[in-house]
């Protein structure tokens, strides 16, 4: 069966400091993987997708970055952190050729303090 | 560009009685798809219904459903017999069917659905 993770499930950093959050698919091959930012009061925000390995579309400039060194592998990172990357940040993935229904992963919550 | 609103922050419901989120958008394209997801306490984010614009007969998954009303731009989910399990918060969601292989989701602001014994 196909599935999604996402680690850590809480993370609380300084500003400045470094992250990665990575994200895994299993039981798919090639999928297109996003990564989505719930800010408090806000709808989920559209940062990354990626349809292939070294593949990267950024949705919105800012302090973050996204790599995919792996078919099945999505990470999210920062060199510097800002208090404004604070949120709850979500991967998810799609069949290829699936035309809807994202399969999301349980999620990070980032404080920056 | 798309937006997806959602005027009700909040709702409450009574357990086994019938609520009904609201959910409008705009966009200038004919074909598109429409989803509701519900997002539980535990975070994790789980797809309750979809709509094709192209089908003119709404979509029904169990005890959810949904009024779609294409000109009016409107999306909305009835949850009937509501259970204690429904409290979560639902986001509206809006996918053009032109993405160009990208199939971006747009979201509304989601509503906290609260399910009181």
């Amino acid at each position: 069966s196909q599935t999604i993770h996402q680690w850590p499930a809480t993370l609380v950093q300084p500003v400045g400091s470094p992250l990665s959050l990575e994200c895994t698919v299993e039981g798919t091959s090639n999928p297109n993987l996003y990564w989505y930012r719930q800010a408090a009061g806000r709808g989920l925000q559209l940062l990354f997708y990626s349809v292939g390995i070294g593949q990267i579309s950024s949705e919105v400039p800012q302090n973050l970055s996204a790599s995919r060194p792996q078919d099945r592998q999505f990470i999210l990172s920062s060199k510097k952190l800002l208090l404004s990357d604070s949120g709850f940040y979500l991967c998810a993935w799609r069949p290829p050729g699936q035309p809807y229904g994202y399969t999301f992963g349980s999620g990070t919550r980032l404080t920056v303090v | 560009a798309q937006t997806v609103t959602q005027s009700q922050p909040e709702m409450s419901v009574q357990e086994a009685e019938t609520v009904t989120l609201s959910c409008t958008y705009d966009t200038s394209e004919s074909d598109y798809y429409l989803f509701w997801y519900k997002q539980p306490p535990s975070r994790q984010m789980i797809l309750v219904i979809r709509q094709e614009a192209y089908k003119q007969q709404n979509a029904t998954e169990n005890r959810f459903s949904v009024n779609f009303q294409k000109a009016a731009k409107s999306f909305s989910l009835k949850i009937s017999d509501s259970q204690l399990g429904d409290a979560a918060m639902y986001f509206c969601a809006y996918r053009s069917a032109f993405a160009s292989g990208t199939y971006k989701y747009i979201f509304g602001t989601g509503t906290r659905l609260k399910v009181l014994a």
